[in-house]
């Protein structure tokens, strides 16, 4: 069957380190995969996308990577802050401009000062 | 810069009852989605829309009607309410040209 897995326990991580966030699929061949960051009590805001013909993608402290071989997308954040504290989801499309996009449960990301 | 809104926030209702959750808006994006997220499940697509008066079922889409007479609003409708269908339920909106979604706030519904 069809999965993503992202990892449900929560990631603890002492403020200036580096956070990084696993993505794992099985049975998808996506043609995209992105991040989207959740606050409690709000909707998810897109962060970054990366293609399948994509390594590595980088947005100021963001970095994602996508390896196809392995059905994986490791989300780093970098010199992280307690303002980055929230809920990581990934999320797959199986093809460009499609409706299918399939989500992910998400990660819980504590930065402590 | 409004962007995209939904209403009610809260609700709560009783089983049995019909609910509309609406969504609204402002960008004029072709695309809208409506997606129930529960605690341990990812986002779960109920129904999407690729234009006004052009509508399609998504993952979960049982005991759940959508509209859309104008492009810009979105409603979702549970004809009869049913205590699984207690989730928080988010509108999402894309236009034709990208692939990111711009969510709304949600709207938490408990049907006891």
């Amino acid at each position: 069957s069809q999965k993503i897995e992202q990892n449900s326990e929560a990631l603890n991580i002492q403020e200036g380190k580096t956070a990084t966030l696993t993505c794992n699929y099985t049975n998808y061949s996506p043609a995209y995969l992105q991040w989207y960051r959740q606050d409690p009590g709000r909707g998810p805001v897109f962060l970054l996308l990366i293609r399948e013909n994509e390594k590595e993608k980088r947005k100021e402290r963001l970095k994602v990577t996508f390896d196809t071989t392995l059905k994986q997308s490791l989300f780093h954040i970098t010199a992280s802050q307690p303002a980055d504290s929230a809920t990581y989801l990934c999320a797959l499309d199986m093809s460009t401009g499609g409706f299918k996009t399939i989500f992910g449960a998400g990660t819980r990301l504590f930065v402590k000062a | 810069d409004a962007g995209i809104t939904q209403s009610p926030r809260y609700k709560i209702t009783e089983t049995g009852r019909q609910v509309t959750l609406m969504c609204h808006q402002t960008w004029s994006h072709s695309y809208m989605f409506w997606y129930r997220q529960d605690l341990g499940h990812g986002l779960r697509l109920i129904y999407y829309s690729a234009a006004a008066d052009i509508t399609d079922k998504g993952e979960v889409p049982d005991g759940y009607v959508v509209s859309r007479s104008k492009t810009e609003n979105f409603p979702l409708t549970l004809e009869s309410a049913t205590r699984s269908q207690t989730s928080v339920y988010f509108c999402a909106s894309r236009t034709a040209n990208t692939d990111t979604q711009y969510f709304g706030p949600g709207t938490r519904l408990t049907v006891l």
